[in-house]
């Protein structure tokens, strides 16, 4: 089986500080990792993900993550958040035996001017 | 492209109706997926397609449920009859192959069973 779990229902951070938003996951066998925003009434939109390689993935709008394999994390960063991050963050495993993702519960990113 | 599209955006109808909730996917994608999103349960796999064919339907909550994808460029979910607890936010979304190229969402239709 997979599995994602996503620690904290919100984040708070303040405008121009580094944001992270945190993910693990587990699966039997190597992982494919992603990380999607949604936006309110809106569909889940595609951020970055990690297939094999560097372990530091760059995405879209600044956004960047880090595989860790030792403590199988996928944890989504921005060194400096905007008022506009402000959303719901999705993190989603596939292991490379499955067909499907499975989804985490989603982290509430909240930046405060 | 126009994306994923999906209609009606809302729908609100009463217990013991048929709902069908439709999708167009973006042209070429070869995978369509639908989900639901609850705020208890998140965002659940329902069931997927390839090349029109149903995949895996394993989380399709009972038999009420039903979908069909009778051609590469249409995809409906119907649920008949509907229920209270079927109010939920239902998402298409689809993609070129589901090993690791992302999938893409349709803007959801937001259906409220009275």
């Amino acid at each position: 089986a997979q599995s994602v779990a996503q620690p904290e229902d919100q984040v708070n951070v303040a405008e121009g500080n580094p944001l992270t938003v945190k993910c693990t996951y587990s699966v039997s066998g190597n992982p494919y990792l992603f990380w999607y925003v949604q936006y309110p009434n809106r569909g889940l939109q595609f951020l970055l993900k990690y297939i094999t390689g560097d372990n530091l993935v760059k995405g879209s709008y600044g956004f960047e993550a880090e595989f860790n394999k030792s403590q199988t994390s996928f944890h989504l960063k921005k060194p400096s958040a905007l008022v506009s991050d402000s959303a719901l963050y999705f993190c989603a495993v596939r292991d490379v035996r499955y067909s499907t993702l499975t989804f985490g519960k989603g982290t509430m990113l909240l930046v405060s001017p | 492209d126009a994306g994923v599209i999906q209609s009606p955006r809302h729908e609100v109808t009463e217990m013991g109706q048929e709902v069908t909730l439709r999708c167009k996917p973006i042209s070429g994608h070869d995978y369509l997926f639908w989900y639901r999103q609850t705020m208890m349960r998140g965002l659940e796999l329902l069931i997927y397609f390839n090349n029109n064919v149903p995949i895996d339907d394993s989380g399709m909550p009972e038999d009420r449920f039903s979908a069909k994808m009778p051609n590469a460029s249409f995809s409906t979910l119907k649920i008949q009859p509907s229920e209270p607890r079927d109010s939920a936010v239902y998402f298409c979304a689809s993609s070129t192959r589901t090993f690791y190229n992302e999938q893409f969402f349709g803007p959801g239709t937001r259906l409220t069973v009275l």
